[in-house]
């Protein structure tokens, strides 16, 4: 999708092994999140960040980690994959607020990842 | 009890008539609310967004929001084969993120 672009599109990866999937964008969005989708599941919230150095847990958040240094980029990292982690990874951006209204999301292409 | 309830579906409905998605959502406090669009492979497209009760019209689209009863809908007039998706509700409050639902799965039948 225009101004968002996650890396990489595809991943295999062995279990115990850690994994870092990129999320860019070019929008200036303040917020950001990762979110899981698996079926049955819908999508899930990991992690999100509402800045710089901002981030929160969501959900499904226990094995991962995250990080923002600068207001492009928020990498979502798998510290020991394991196979429970397989699934397709969006993430999301979205404008600031204006008071309580939530205008929405723009998602990524998605990482596939497999866990083996 | 889950946030969003959607069902599953397949919806399977005839091409030029008017497939009905419906979700229901527990948070009395929501404030914004979404369809999304998710083609097969591909990533959630954002086709219509909903603040208030009442309808609210785009294209072959409406969405529909009764608070009260925690209930949105989405209509789509002369439905095409190229509507056949998984549709996703969800739902706002506040500053927290997004909570999505399962998904319909739309069929249209040419």
């Amino acid at each position: 999708d225009a101004g968002i672009t996650q890396s990489p599109r595809h991943k295999v990866t062995e279990t115990g092994t850690p994994v870092t999937l990129r999320c860019h964008q070019t929008e200036n969005h303040r917020y950001m999140y990762w979110y899981r989708q698996d079926p049955g599941h819908g999508l899930r919230l990991i992690h999100y960040s509402y800045g710089v150095k901002d981030t929160d847990k969501g959900e499904v958040s226990d094995g991962y980690s995250v990080s923002r240094s600068k207001t492009e980029d928020f990498l979502l990292t798998l510290e020991s994959a394991t196979s429970s982690q397989t699934s397709v990874y969006f993430c999301a951006i979205s404008e600031s607020r204006s008071g309580e209204a939530n205008y929405g999301y723009t998602f990524g292409s998605g990482t596939r990842l497999t866990v083996v | 009890q889950k946030e969003v309830e959607q069902n599953s579906g397949p919806l399977s409905v005839p091409e030029g008539a008017i497939a009905s998605l419906n979700c229901t959502y527990s948070d009395r406090g929501s404030q914004s609310f979404f369809w999304y669009r998710q083609y097969s492979g591909k990533s959630p497209e954002l086709i219509m967004s909903i603040y208030s009760n009442g309808d609210k019209e785009d294209g072959r689209f409406t969405a529909q929001l009764n608070k009260a009863s925690q209930y949105v809908s989405l209509l789509i007039r002369d439905s095409q084969p190229s509507d056949s998706a998984t549709y996703l509700c969800a739902y706002g409050k506040g500053r927290r993120a997004l909570t999505f639902g399962s998904g319909t799965r739309l069929q249209v039948q040419p």
